[in-house]
């Protein structure tokens, strides 16, 4: 049972330069989730997906757009990669979300290590 | 807005008990998690709290108090493998299945 997948699991990048980190679950989750983590900073959300063709904006997504592209894939896209978007991504997914559903139980991804020079 | 305190760092010894503390700012509460996470893997969820009260699961407990704004998770019997990052977060306000993190804890388990 592999969970959650993320590919690649490092990359640098030149500024200017773009790419998608790509994301799949196998556990038929509804919910999808891309966080950046920097030292210090803890976890910060930038795009969650609640379900299939529906994404919303977390706490930090400018400089970047996302694709749900199916119930099992969530990719996230860096168009013009900058110096500040230097950070470990992780992506996760939690349970099928019911209405009022509060503990939610999130399902992390290895993480993709992201250097832009 | 939204916002989680933990301390940096937690030093304890090995067999030992350590509470690791939460404060919040919310509005609307909808839960408190926690979070273990090695040396830069991957998150794993630990514990959640939705009323006052300890919940407990093996070694690890967790505690909340929503009047008090405030939580701990407690570690029992410490071992070196419980080294980490200890993170709470919180729901999102409007959203409840969307976190947001603390900064975290780092948990030193020294011989």
């Amino acid at each position: 049972n592999a969970g959650v997948t993320q590919t690649p699991k490092f990359q640098v990048l030149k500024t200017g330069q773009s790419m998608t980190l790509q994301c799949a679950q196998d556990m038929n989750h509804n919910s999808m989730y891309w966080y950046r983590q920097d030292p210090g900073m803890g976890l910060r959300l930038i795009y969650y997906s609640a379900s299939e063709g529906t994404t919303d904006k977390g706490e930090v997504p400018n400089g970047y757009n996302v694709s749900r592209l199916n119930k099992r894939e969530f990719s996230l896209r860096l168009e013009s990669a900058a110096p500040s978007q230097t950070s470990v991504y992780f992506c996760a997914s939690s349970e099928p979300h019911e209405p009022f559903a509060t503990n939610e139980k999130l399902f992390f991804g290895s993480g993709t290590q992201l250097s832009v020079l | 807005g939204q916002s989680l305190e933990q301390p940096s760092e937690v030093t304890a010894v090995e067999g030992a008990i350590v509470q690791i503390n939460c404060t919040y700012q919310t509005s609307g509460f909808y839960g408190l998690s926690w979070y273990q996470q090695h040396d830069g893997g991957a998150p794993t969820f630990l514990s959640y709290n939705g009323l006052d009260g300890l919940e407990e699961t093996g070694r690890f407990s967790s505690f909340l108090s929503r009047s008090d704004s405030y939580g701990y998770l407690l570690l029992q019997e410490l071992q070196m493998k419980d080294s980490a990052s200890y993170f709470c977060a919180l729901p999102i306000r409007g959203a409840t299945n969307k976190l947001i993190f603390g900064t975290g804890t780092l948990l030193a388990v020294q011989p």
